[in-house]
């Protein structure tokens, strides 16, 4: 399968500070990246869907000046969490996709708000 | 409604045994139809995609799929300790970009 990453791995951060969370494709270009956050003993829930050079779409219930997506080019998409707080402590998971192939997942970034 | 629907469980199954998953879904249309593994803490990892009714076999998995009845399933073979985890079933009515995930069913196979 592919191979996406995900950088960083874990995080902790103090309330009111912004963190950044990268997501690449490895070795092929996606159209399409999405973002998912997931809570503990809980689903996956998709927060926002982003395309190459275009404005992310996102969910109801997602905050689009909180969770700032920029999806720069084909093999990268970044998160960034503004003005943490702790109740955004979660598991925030990537994806990818290339045309109409199947999503394959980051190894998600583990975020701890202080 | 939701969309796609899991038992939450957890699933108990002896070591060796067949573990049933089950999942059914809402939207009649729809085209593509996946199983994903999650462990505990780590992020979810494709085991099997199906896009036709029938069976598809890959090693110990079999998925199942019967779009008038609106349902897939995922059987495992010979169950072992290293398959205890959440599955995760996920449905596509377009062009996987669409994709809806159930809520995960945890299993739990013991030695």
């Amino acid at each position: 399968g592919a191979v996406v990453s995900q950088h960083p791995s874990w995080v902790i951060c103090k309330s009111g500070t912004s963190v950044k969370i990268e997501c690449r494709s490895l070795d092929f270009q996606a159209t399409t990246m999405f973002w998912y956050r997931q809570f503990p003993k809980q689903s996956l829930m998709l927060m926002a869907t982003s395309n190459e050079g275009s404005k992310a779409t996102y969910e109801q219930g997602v905050e689009k000046d909180k969770f700032l997506i920029n999806h720069a080019s084909l093999t990268l998409s970044t998160l960034t969490v503004t003005s943490a707080h702790p109740e955004d402590s979660s598991f925030y998971i990537c994806s990818s996709i290339s045309g109409q192939e199947t999503q394959y997942f980051g190894p998600g970034t583990r975020l701890l708000v202080l | 409604q939701k969309e796609v629907e899991q038992n939450s469980g957890p699933l108990s199954v002896p070591e060796g045994a067949i573990a049933s998953l089950n999942c059914t879904y809402s939207d009649r249309g729809s085209q593509s139809f996946f199983w994903y593994r999650q462990y505990s803490g780590k992020s979810p990892e494709l085991i099997m995609s199906i896009y036709s009714n029938g069976d598809k076999e890959d090693g110990r998995f079999t998925a199942q799929l019967n779009k008038a009845s609106q349902y897939v399933s995922l059987l495992i073979r010979d169950s072992q300790p290293s398959d205890s985890a959440t599955y995760l079933c996920a449905v596509s009515l377009y062009n996987n970009n669409d994709m809806r995930f159930g809520a995960g069913t945890r299993l739990t196979v013991k030695p």
